[in-house]
């Protein structure tokens, strides 16, 4: 969707380095969150973001870190990565955190060899 | 935690037949919201219901939610093969965590 952009698309990365992705958003929302996608499991919650610097953890975020200093840049950092974080990471922003629905970016598909 | 059960987790049907998948929450939800994801693509929203026995429709799609807040199903009539995808319930419970879970997803094949 036009408004949120995710980078890189693809990546594959080596067992052990720290890999960080990105997430733009052009709609000025306050709410940013990181879901990891992988068969049988459906959408994951890693970490979210309530505002510059408020974040907070998701039910998955072992291994993972974020930072928000900007209200348009949520960034999604691998401090090590494992092939188990192997996975399609999808950024999503929404205007509030009830009552509207997420916009998703269009995903990183990262692996971890 | 919160779980959210979707099913069927697959489902093919003939093009022009109906669908029907289901979402079942273990606790009361305040709002439940569906998405579409195409393959090779990423979710999408389609709606959301807030009010106890709420029905909405668009187009051939109908989307209900229980009388207790616990359930809602996705339906659709007549499907084509534009409808193939993985569609996804998430809710919020009601009174606590106020982040969407989602369900893992019904994913609709169509022979044309």
């Amino acid at each position: 969707d036009a408004g949120i952009t995710q980078s890189p698309r693809h990546k594959v990365t080596e067992t052990g380095t720290p890999v960080t992705l990105r997430c733009h958003q052009t709609e000025n929302h306050r709410y940013m969150y990181w879901y990891r996608q992988d068969p049988g499991h459906g959408l994951r919650l890693i970490h979210y973001s309530y505002g510059v610097k408020d974040t907070d953890k998701g039910e998955v975020s072992d291994g993972y870190s974020v930072s928000r200093s900007k209200t348009e840049d949520f960034l999604l950092t691998l401090e090590s990565a494992t092939s188990s974080q192997t996975s399609v990471y999808f950024c999503a922003i929404s205007e509030s955190d009830r009552g509207y629905g997420y916009t998703f970016g269009s995903g990183t598909r990262l692996t971890v060899v | 935690g919160q779980q959210v059960m979707q099913i069927p987790q697959y489902q093919h049907v003939q093009e022009g037949e109906d669908f029907t998948t289901y979402c079942n929450s273990s606790t009361t939800l305040s709002n439940i919201q569906w998405y579409k994801q195409r393959p090779g693509g990423h979710p999408v929203f389609l709606i959301q219901l807030v009010k106890s026995g709420e029905v909405k429709k668009q187009k051939r799609l109908t989307f209900q939610f229980g009388e207790a807040k616990k359930n809602s199903s996705l339906h659709i009539t007549a499907t084509q093969t534009t409808d193939v995808g993985t569609y996804f319930c998430a809710g919020r419970t009601q009174g606590g965590s106020e982040k969407l879970v989602f369900g893992k997803g019904t994913k609709l094949t169509v022979n044309p």
